[in-house]
């Protein structure tokens, strides 16, 4: 069964980083794509950006440019999200997604349980 | 940017039929997904491309739209169906871009 399993809670000070792994198994990793979505606490779900796991192709958010980068590593089917001059404001659960084809602007069809980052000085 | 539009909040007694809509600009010439989310659990799509169901997502939880609303409609309402119910568009100058989020309550 497909499964995405994050890795665990990170405590962060503002200015730092902070980088979330995402472990996929039970299907072929190179033929999906894997979005990254965020919730603050007791707000609703931000997209924050796309890549493909085929040939690691990216599309960020536009008020993350900059400040995200989103990667895979094949080999382990492993996909990560770093965030980079954290702020109080990043303080949410971060969420992978597998998007149910190749392409950007498919659903998202599991998820990962969430990791939660706090940020706090 | 694109806006969507949901009710904060649906209540419904069980057995009865819930309609949770989303709203934005021409959302019918778009494709709609939506989410299901309960408390401290990640989403889990329910509908996608406006109202197919993935494989498991029972024939109760079924999807329109036209115009400028789109609706998730469940029927035969049950107490595990109480949920934040979140829907999604993809919009070429928004990229993914998420509704507000309705709660639904079983009264």
């Amino acid at each position: 069964q497909v499964q995405l399993v994050q890795s665990g809670a990170e405590v962060k000070k503002p200015g730092a980083s902070v980088k979330v792994s995402c472990k996929a198994s039970g299907y072929t990793f190179t033929s999906y794509g894997i979005s990254w979505v965020r919730q603050a606490p007791g707000q609703g779900l931000e997209w924050m950006g796309w890549i493909s796991a085929y040939n690691g192709n990216t599309n960020y958010a536009q008020k993350l440019q900059g400040r995200v980068t989103m990667t895979t590593d094949t080999s382990t089917s492993t996909a990560y999200m770093e965030l980079r001059s954290l702020r109080s404001d990043d303080t949410a659960v971060y969420y992978c997604a597998r998007a149910s084809s190749t392409v950007v602007t498919a659903d998202f069809d599991y998820w990962g349980q969430g990791t939660l980052v706090t940020v706090s000085s | 940017s694109y806006v969507l539009t949901q009710p904060p909040s649906v209540s419904v007694a069980p057995g009865q039929t819930a309609r949770i809509t989303c709203g934005g600009n021409n959302i019918g010439s778009k494709s709609v997904h939506w989410y299901q989310q309960k408390p401290g659990q990640a989403p889990v799509l329910v509908v996608y491309d406006d109202s197919d169901r993935p494989s498991g997502i029972p024939e109760r939880f079924s999807g329109s739209n036209s115009g400028n609303t789109a609706t998730l409609t469940i029927s035969r309402v049950e107490a595990g169906d109480e949920a934040d119910y979140y829907c999604q568009v993809w919009d070429s100058s928004s990229d993914w871009v998420f509704g507000g989020g309705t709660k639904l309550t079983v009264l």
